[in-house]
């Protein structure tokens, strides 16, 4: 089974700041590894993942991941907030398996900017 | 390009009632979900599937049932709505194991 945790149901930050959102992941074999952000009443929208290679994942609107195999996590980061950043953030995994899996979706975090 | 495209928006139903919630995407992607989402649960995965007339069960699959006819349509059918089954519905499709899911709209669901 595979599972995500986000022990954080939110995070604030002022703007200008650098933010931090964790994750940390459980899965069988290599993971597949998203960052996915909701503003109010919308659907999901990508922002970045993490497949193989460089550990650093750069992503949309200056959002970059680290990812981190021996403490199993996937954090979220951005140098500098901005109050648009304001939303609702998940982290997911899949793993990499040669049959077929889903993504599996951590709770989310609420990001917080405040101006 | 829209994507994947979700209707209705919202919608009330009382206990016992019937509903389909539409889903279509025009990516020609094989891969289509059905998540619903509440308040501090996250999104739990309903059904799946994996190309048209493959279909399987997610999380959360009891009071629920999907058909794949096409590439396109992944309908998602509520047979005796339960107060239970309030929440938010999305669809998602991608292309193949390794990309991510592009997200409907969703739809949000009362049952009372």
């Amino acid at each position: 089974a595979q599972s995500v945790a986000q022990p954080e149901d939110q995070v604030n930050v002022a703007e200008g700041n650098p933010l931090t959102v964790k994750c940390t992941y459980s899965v069988s074999g290599n993971p597949y590894l998203f960052w996915y952000v909701q503003y109010p009443n919308r659907g999901l929208q990508f922002l970045l993942k993490y497949i193989t290679g460089d550990n650093l994942v750069k992503g949309s609107y200056g959002f970059e991941a680290e990812f981190n195999k021996s403490q199993t996590s996937f954090h979220l980061k951005k140098p500098s907030a901005l109050v648009s950043d304001s939303a609702l953030y998940f982290c997911a995994v899949r793993a990499d398996l040669s049959g077929y899996s889903t993504l599996t979706f951590g709770k989310g975090t609420m990001l917080l900017v405040s101006p | 390009n829209a994507g994947v495209t979700q209707t209705p928006k919202f919608r009330i139903l009382k206990i016992g009632q019937s509903m389909t919630l539409q889903c279509t995407q025009d990516m020609n992607h094989n891969y289509m979900y059905w998540y619903r989402q509440d308040p501090g649960m996250g999104l739990k995965l309903i059904y799946y599937s994996v190309g048209a007339g493959i279909t399987d069960k997610g999380e959360v699959p009891n009071g629920y049932n999907v058909s794949r006819s096409t590439t396109e349509d992944f309908p998602l059918r509520l047979e005796l709505a339960a107060p239970s089954q309030t929440s938010v519905y999305f669809c998602a499709s991608s292309q193949d194991r390794v990309e991510g899911y592009t997200f409907g709209s969703g739809t949000r669901l009362t049952v009372v």
